[in-house]
């Protein structure tokens, strides 16, 4: 089945930092969102982005599909940003809205 | 107030009890998926549903089972054959393309 790998595991920011986070995959995708866990266990969805580039205030995301990867950025980090980021895609051809997860990027945003 | 509930938030039972987790949502959404999460891992997929009265077995149904009877609900069933039941359990409901997920259920079976 497809891969998902996220990079880094875990990364400790100093607030007002700037992050990239990735995540490459191995199969081509219909479907790639990034997820944002908060230490309460619950995800939001931060981006639908099968494909090129969106913003979202402090976040924006990028994917390459051609190249297997997606990026996620967060400037100006805040504490609120603590958690854990998941990617998760579609294989293409699979099943719809049967997403595979990676295994996330911890983030911790120190005061 | 729409959104997606799961209750309870946190549920302990025996070892060789069945147990069955709520999971109702009144955003009209026609797909529904049911999740197990452990410590320090991304989500698997267990069950999803496209629409009533119809559902897919997930990566990890072994010892699980669902019924969708309504649009609103996707009860999970944790049966006495699910090896390891012990985990975080997260509902999602989508629309389409993105999904959008419930508070969780954290099941302890003792």
């Amino acid at each position: 089945g497809i891969q998902v790998e996220q990079s880094p595991p875990d990364l400790i920011l100093q607030e007002g930092a700037n992050s990239t986070l990735r995540c490459n995959f191995s199969d081509s995708v219909n479907n790639l969102q990034w997820f944002h866990q908060n230490p309460w266990g619950q995800l939001i969805n931060l981006f639908y982005i099968p494909s090129g580039t969106k913003q979202n205030g402090r976040l924006s995301a990028t994917t390459v599909a051609t190249e297997r990867y997606s990026l996620l950025y967060i400037s100006s980090s805040q504490t609120t940003d603590s958690g854990v980021y998941f990617c998760a895609v579609e294989r293409a051809g699979g099943s719809q809205g049967n997403l595979i997860f990676g295994k996330g990027t911890k983030l911790s945003v120190k005061p | 107030d729409g959104g997606i509930t799961q209750s309870p938030k946190y549920l302990f039972r025996k070892e060789g009890q069945n147990v069955t987790l709520s999971c109702e949502q009144n955003l009209n959404h026609d797909a529904m998926y049911w999740y197990r999460q452990d410590p320090g891992q991304g989500l698997r997929l267990i069950y999803y549903s496209q629409i009533v009265n119809d559902f897919q077995k997930g990566d990890i149904a072994e010892g699980y089972s669902v019924s969708r009877e309504k649009k609103e609900s996707f009860p999970l069933t944790v049966t006495s054959a699910q090896k390891n039941p012990t985990a975080f359990y997260l509902c999602a409901s989508s629309p389409g393309e993105k999904q959008f997920f419930g508070p969780g259920t954290r099941l302890t079976v003792l």
